[in-house]
């Protein structure tokens, strides 16, 4: 079955404690994507990667970091987590080219930063 | 102004009606456009993308329209399971860099 996977999806940890959320897609995709989704601000794109060992900030980058040594996997790491990083964090992965805003998402990964 | 921007609604329509989404994008040179559904805390899911000349599946169909720079969403014979929130997706250069619109919310009522 195609899919994204993402791990943790529930997670409450405490400013300053580094956390990765693990991302990866069993479709061969070249794109995949980070976004956050907070009420009001909707989606907000954090870091992307056109292929292996590419990766390019989004709209808000600070705070995150990224690595594709892989294609399969993107993770998502919170080096020195802050409360205002709580959030519901969402990944993608597309072809590239044209189809590069048909993604597949992730279920999803609540963080709660306290 | 946003880069892309959507009325957030609520639309609240009864079953059967037909309803019409808006998405206006700041960027002319904005090159591929997409509408996606999401539930309630629930990842998006690719709905449909938009080409140039429309394109229709079922009860839905999406229109662009390059010279006022918006994309268009239409659902005829709404159902109850339509309700949900819609979002466009603008690639502004067939780069990575996609912008969401925030969504517009539909509830449709029995």
């Amino acid at each position: 079955e195609a899919q994204v996977t993402q791990n943790p999806r529930y997670l409450i940890t405490v400013t300053g404690k580094k956390l990765t959320v693990t991302c990866s897609q069993n479709m061969n995709h070249e794109y995949m994507s980070w976004y956050r989704q907070d009420p009001g601000l909707g989606l907000r794109q954090i870091y992307y990667s056109m292929n292996v060992e590419v990766t390019d900030k989004g709209d808000v980058p600070e705070g995150y970091k990224v690595s594709r040594k892989e294609k399969r996997n993107f993770p998502l790491i919170l080096e020195s987590p802050s409360p205002n990083q709580t959030s519901l964090y969402f990944c993608a992965s597309s072809l590239r080219g044209r189809s590069t805003g048909e993604l597949f998402f992730g279920e999803g990964s609540r963080l709660t930063v306290l | 102004r946003k880069e892309v921007e959507q009325d957030p609604g609520p639309f609240n329509v009864p079953e059967g009606a037909t309803v019409a989404f808006n998405c206006t994008y700041s960027n002319s040179a904005s090159q591929s456009f997409f509408w996606y559904r999401q539930d309630c805390r629930k990842e998006p899911k690719l709905l449909m993308s938009v080409y140039s000349s429309g394109n229709e599946d079922g009860r839905f169909t999406a229109q662009l329209n390059r010279a006022s720079q918006y994309i268009s969403l239409l659902i005829r014979d709404s159902k109850l399971s339509d309700s949900a929130t819609y979002l466009c997706v603008v690639n502004p250069s067939n780069t990575g860099k996609l912008i969401f619109g925030q969504g517009t919310t539909l509830q449709v009522k029995p």
